[in-house]
């Protein structure tokens, strides 16, 4: 257990649609960061945040975004859902602030787009 | 924009012996940090090992151990006494050491590694 947690682990929707994905850090980790993961484009940083603020943005679409929460917890939001946005997404997280501080994974949640 | 490239999409070893998989990247920092992560059919991210690049020796966990060949931008993970439980993807990934930027990992595409009884 990487003390990250994601929820849901599993989420179906219909194209059209808006989703939200949560993730809670691991107890004093300040930066999350969001990674999609699929067959065809691997898995693609989305955007970081630390403390709060947005640190770094990624290959993130604009119909997606997310924002960090004051007790650190995380929410990404995708809408206009396409059949394509259907992949594995990952947050990560770390004590951050500098690059060697070691990332930890939560189980992701498998989103799948109809 | 650093890239990472795996060029073995598949790998297969016995149980017991040795594999190496192979992992190249390009960048043109002098500062970085390079990782191999392993992600198991419970598809968890596990981190198996990293290599700080300002250091000459080969980082070792075990029996994981990585060949770092700066010049040359290689960065190879050899698995020495290959277990069962090691069956999974590899993911080669690179982060950059500069300070006050992003901390994002880059990740190649990954090796899918299957050990055999």
């Amino acid at each position: 257990d990487s003390g990250v947690t994601q929820t849901p682990k599993h989420l179906i929707t219909a194209t059209g649609q808006r989703v939200t994905l949560r993730c809670s850090p691991r107890s004093g980790d300040l930066s999350v960061y969001w990674y999609q993961q699929s067959l065809d484009q691997g898995l693609q940083f989305l955007i970081q945040y630390y403390n709060g603020e947005e640190r770094a943005k990624g290959n993130i679409l604009e119909r997606f975004s997310a924002q960090q929460f004051p007790d650190l917890h995380s929410e990404l939001n995708l809408s206009s859902l396409e059949l394509g946005d259907s992949a594995l997404y990952f947050c990560a997280s770390s004590v951050g602030g500098h690059p060697g501080t070691e990332a930890f994974f939560g189980q992701g949640t498998r989103l799948t787009v109809v | 924009a650093q890239t990472v490239t795996q060029s073995q999409p598949e790998m297969s070893v016995q149980e017991a012996e040795t594999v190496t998989l192979s992992c190249t990247y390009d960048t043109s920092e002098s500062d970085y940090y390079l990782f191999w992560y392993k992600q198991p059919p419970s598809r968890q991210m596990i981190l198996v090992i990293r290599q700080e690049a300002y250091k000459q020796q080969n980082a070792t966990e075990n029996r994981f151990s990585v060949n770092f060949q700066k010049a040359a931008k290689s960065f190879s993970l050899k698995i020495s006494d290959s277990q069962l439980g090691d069956a999974a993807m590899y993911f080669c990934a690179y982060r950059s050491a500069f300070q006050g930027g992003s901390e994002k990992l880059v990740f190649g595409k990954g090796t899918k590694l299957t050990v055999n009884p």
